[in-house]
């Protein structure tokens, strides 16, 4: 069965400073992997997926994660956080074989100015 | 602009009360989804649809039903609300196209509180 960890409910980082939201998997087999963010209120924008292709994907918003298959992690980071960053980052994973997502329980950044 | 609708946003009912949260799409997606979520905590599929008169139970047993008479509808109904339903419900399509690495789309959620 697969599942996804996420490290930290909370993170707070400066303004201007680095962010890095983990995530680990557990699957028997490389499965698809994705983060999404939420904004209070909302539902939830993909900010980006890996699908086997290049293990360092670049999505929206200047957010970037690697697949490390060794580490069995999918860690996102922001080199440079802005205000408008805060918000409720989740981690999912979908097996090969599967349409369904498994999220993580979220990772709440705040960006403190 | 192809989205996905969720109505009502918010919803304040009293116990043994019957709703139904409406969720509509205009992207023509065959699988559709419902999840709950409660406040700070991660999602749990509670129905999904993989095209029309086709309804499945998800991994977190609910006692809520579902339809798909159309392919953009996706209703969910409580016979009965209790507050122990009380939680947000959010609903997403995703494209028919080839494999389960496709992007999921969300709604903006429902926030159900029953007294």
């Amino acid at each position: 069965a697969q599942s996804v960890t996420q490290l930290g409910s909370h993170v707070s980082v400066s303004e201007g400073a680095l962010v890095l939201l983990r995530c680990n998997y557990s699957s028997s087999v490389p499965p698809y992997l994705f983060w999404y963010v939420q904004y209070p209120n909302q539902g939830l924008q993909l900010l980006l997926k890996y699908t086997s292709a290049a293990t360092l994907v670049k999505g929206i918003n200047g957010f970037e994660a690697e697949f490390k298959k060794s580490e069995t992690s999918f860690h996102l980071t922001k080199p440079s956080a802005h205000m408008s960053d805060a918000a409720e980052y989740f981690c999912a994973v979908s097996a090969r074989s599967s349409y369904k997502l498994i999220f993580g329980s979220g990772t709440r950044l705040l960006v403190r100015p | 602009e192809a989205d996905i609708y969720q109505t009502p946003r918010y919803l304040v009912i009293g116990t043994g009360k019957k709703i139904t949260l409406e969720c509509s799409q205009t992207m023509g997606h065959d699988k559709m989804y419902w999840y709950q979520q409660d406040p700070g905590m991660e999602l749990h599929l509670i129905h999904y649809s993989y095209g029309v008169n086709s309804t499945e139970k998800g991994d977190l047993s609910s006692e809520s039903t579902v339809s798909r008479i159309r392919t953009e509808h996706f209703p969910l109904t409580l016979e009965s609300a209790r507050p122990s339903h009380t939680s947000q419900y959010l609903c997403a399509s995703s494209d028919p196209g080839t494999g389960p690495h496709n992007e999921q789309f969300f709604g903006p959620g429902t926030r159900l509180t029953v007294l």
